[in-house]
């Protein structure tokens, strides 16, 4: 059974510019969800898509937007980036929508300077 | 505000005993809650859930204990080891709300030999 990927693992923007990071569910799992992690903190919930929908939305805003494909992997895209944006994103899988039994993957460490 | 938080960020135990990690939750909607454990560099690791309508769950090596009354939760490692050291997050997930975790901001566990 192969678990969550994403890629890449460490990536540096400037300010102003526009990222995408990928996601690759765990085998099975057909719901996946983005969490922003800041140093020393908790993840925060960005958003969730289920069957290619977003399913849920946390508080974001809209310069953060996703992707679900036919296959389940999923695009994180963020506009704009600030400073402020400088975290680990962590992308979660779960076997159906809904919060239940998400496992996450590595994350990406994003440095915006 | 975060709904859920931990008494203690830091909690050091000694190799072979039984660590007991607390968490506070604010929200009496919540009816899903997980522990995450993870480790320097890397995502957050699942470890057990329980849902509002149990007290207890058990797991290898680990005990999740809900009440309700009090809106308390915690986790309990029987017989830590090195490998145990880590930082632990509770979550919770609110009844009807976007389909996220809401996480605290972590204890971390040192195992002392």
């Amino acid at each position: 059974e192969t678990g969550v990927t994403q890629s890449p693992t460490h990536l540096i923007k400037t300010r102003g510019q526009q990222v995408t990071l990928r996601c690759s569910s765990q085998s099975g799992h057909n719901t996946v969800s983005w969490y922003q992690q800041a140093l020393g903190q908790g993840p925060q919930f960005i958003f969730q898509y289920y069957r290619e929908e977003e399913n849920g939305r946390g508080n974001f805003p809209p310069r953060f937007s996703g992707l679900q494909f036919p296959n389940y992997s999923s695009e994180l895209n963020v506009n704009a980036l600030e400073l402020d944006d400088s975290a680990l994103y962590l992308c979660a899988s779960s076997p159906s929508g809904g919060p239940y039994e998400q496992y996450f993957g590595p994350g990406t460490r994003l440095t915006v300077t | 505000g975060e709904s859920v938080g931990l008494h203690l960020p830091t909690l050091s135990v000694q190799e072979g005993d039984n660590s007991i990690i607390n968490c506070a939750y604010s929200n009496s909607a919540s009816d899903y809650f997980i522990w995450y454990k993870q480790e320097s560099g890397k995502g957050p690791q699942f470890i057990i859930d329980i849902r509002s309508n149990m007290d207890k769950r058990q797991g290898q090596r680990v005990t999740v204990l809900l009440n309700k009354t009090v809106k308390h939760l915690s986790l309990q490692i029987a017989a830590t080891q090195p490998g145990d050291s880590a930082v632990y997050f509770c979550a919770e997930n609110l009844r009807g709300g976007a389909d996220g975790l809401t996480f605290g901001k972590g204890t971390h566990l040192i195992i002392q030999p």
